[in-house]
């Protein structure tokens, strides 16, 4: 079955450090989103992108973030200088659409602790 | 902006107890989606409505969507010890008669289920 592939699951950084999650969304999907997780907290929505560019993003999405899709199947989180709150689980999912009667689907998630 | 509240928070019930979960928007939504979370997992997708008043059913899992398009329901009948997780309810938004590809997730709630 078809899946969304994030690397690495796990990620330490120094605080100010940057970082790059990246994710491999499945093959025929459009739509990649960036949702991110504090523990024990729900989940909260970054940033979708279409047709290589933003098409949505939430406060949280800042300056210090940014998104690409450097080639045909990966799709990547960039935090240029971290800080200690951005300690997260961090969420790519991707749909075939972004309408009415399209599921989301999950990766693993990468977890980030700045330090 | 748009909320999506959830409760309960926690829910501790004993084998073959039933379960229910509630969800409301603050606003009108396009469609919900349901997902559960194992601890230290990813969210996976169980359901989606998308008509008001919409039922669904999936073994002991029983999903509704209000007519107002605003609230949901999640009921799980004779709970079992696979079905412990965090279950999510998360809407998709309606803004000038296009549906938002962005999810807008509840708190979750937690469910224990003791043998």
């Amino acid at each position: 079955e078809p899946e969304v592939t994030q690397t690495p699951s796990h990620q330490v950084t120094q605080m100010g450090q940057e970082v790059i999650l990246r994710c491999v969304p499945i093959s025929n999907h459009l739509y990649f989103y960036w949702y991110r997780q504090i523990l024990g907290q729900k989940v909260e929505f970054l940033v979708s992108f279409y047709n290589n560019e933003i098409s949505e993003k939430s406060e949280i999405f800042d300056d210090q973030f940014s998104v690409e899709r450097p080639d045909g199947s990966n799709f990547t989180l960039k935090i240029r200088s971290t800080k200690l709150e951005d300690s997260a689980m961090y969420f790519c999912a991707s749909s075939e659409a972004q309408g009415r009667d399209t599921e989301a689907f999950f990766g693993q998630g990468t977890r980030l602790t700045v330090v | 902006g748009q909320q999506v509240m959830q409760i309960p928070q926690y829910q501790h019930v004993q084998e073959g107890e039933d379960f229910t979960t509630y969800c409301n928007s603050s606003t009108t939504l396009s469609n919900i989606q349901w997902y559960k979370q194992r601890p230290g997992g990813h969210p996976v997708f169980l359901i989606q409505l998308v008509k008001s008043g919409e039922v669904k059913k999936q073994k002991r899992l029983t999903f509704q969507f209000g007519e107002a398009k605003k609230n949901s329901s999640l009921h799980i009948t004779a709970t079992q010890t696979t079905d412990v997780g965090t279950y999510f309810c998360a809407g998709r938004r309606i803004a000038g008669g296009t549906s938002y590809g962005k999810l807008t997730f509840g708190q979750g709630t937690i469910l224990t289920v003791h043998p």
